[in-house]
């Protein structure tokens, strides 16, 4: 069954707003991660956050955790149009347990 | 340090053929994993392997689809006898270390295959 399930399914928003993306999960995880894929293109890893961090930032991405919800938000600042794409969680189990992805956000900043 | 590399990029196959796709990993990664993703749909894991070893083949169908990561050369996801339902974009991804999901996934742009 699937895991991860992103919340909105779609966002439009305007250059230079702020975009908050959310996931949520089932099953307990050892990590967490976000991944971006544009248009026909393979996915690009953003940041990686393990079950005992609640928060970590990488540049215009902040991403928090928060495993008593089974939650994790990516908030992306300033958002600038090179930006849309869609957006994915996977998570993680413990031991050689495969990613298990969500079916994203499809994210569209307009100029 | 070349990314990883999928080939063919499109592959157009009609019903009941063969189809291979091939990926390198990127230099150093002796981990390969393969996803398959349908339109509108996040990637779903298939199999992991090592060289010369399958680790993990829970997500491969039962029947048609194999795969297999040899000592030299590429990995290969090879699908017989193709059918309608088996269109999509098959993604590999890399990794240098073992831990499958423990580890951060270098993904390959994808081969898209439809099915006449």
């Amino acid at each position: 069954s699937q895991q991860g399930e992103e919340d909105p399914q779609a966002l439009s928003i305007q250059e230079g707003e702020n975009a908050t993306m959310n996931c949520s999960y089932k099953t307990s995880i050892n990590n967490l991660q976000w991944y971006r894929q544009n248009s026909g293109r393979g996915l690009v890893h953003l940041i990686l956050i393990r079950s005992n961090e609640r928060e970590k930032h990488s540049g215009r991405l902040r991403v928090t955790l928060d495993t008593s919800k089974k939650s994790s938000s990516l908030l992306i600042t300033a958002s600038r149009a090179a930006d849309t794409a869609s957006y994915f969680c996977a998570t993680a189990g413990s031991g050689n347990t495969p990613l298990v992805f969500g079916k994203g956000t499809r994210l569209s900043v307009i100029a | 340090n070349a990314g990883v590399m999928q080939n063919p990029r499109h592959l157009v196959r009609r019903r009941g053929q063969e189809a291979r796709l091939r990926c390198s990993p990127m230099k150093g990664h002796s981990h390969v994993y393969w996803y398959r993703q349908l339109p509108e749909e996040g990637l779903k894991f298939m199999v992991y392997l090592q060289k010369e070893n399958i680790i993990d083949e829970s997500g491969m169908p039962k029947e048609r689809f194999s795969a297999e990561f040899p000592k030299e050369g590429p990995s290969i996801l090879r699908i017989q006898q193709v059918v309608r339902g088996d269109s999509a974009a098959y993604f590999c991804a890399s990794s240098p270390r073992s831990g499958s999901g423990q580890e951060t996934q270098y993904f390959g742009p994808g081969t898209r295959l439809l099915v006449l």
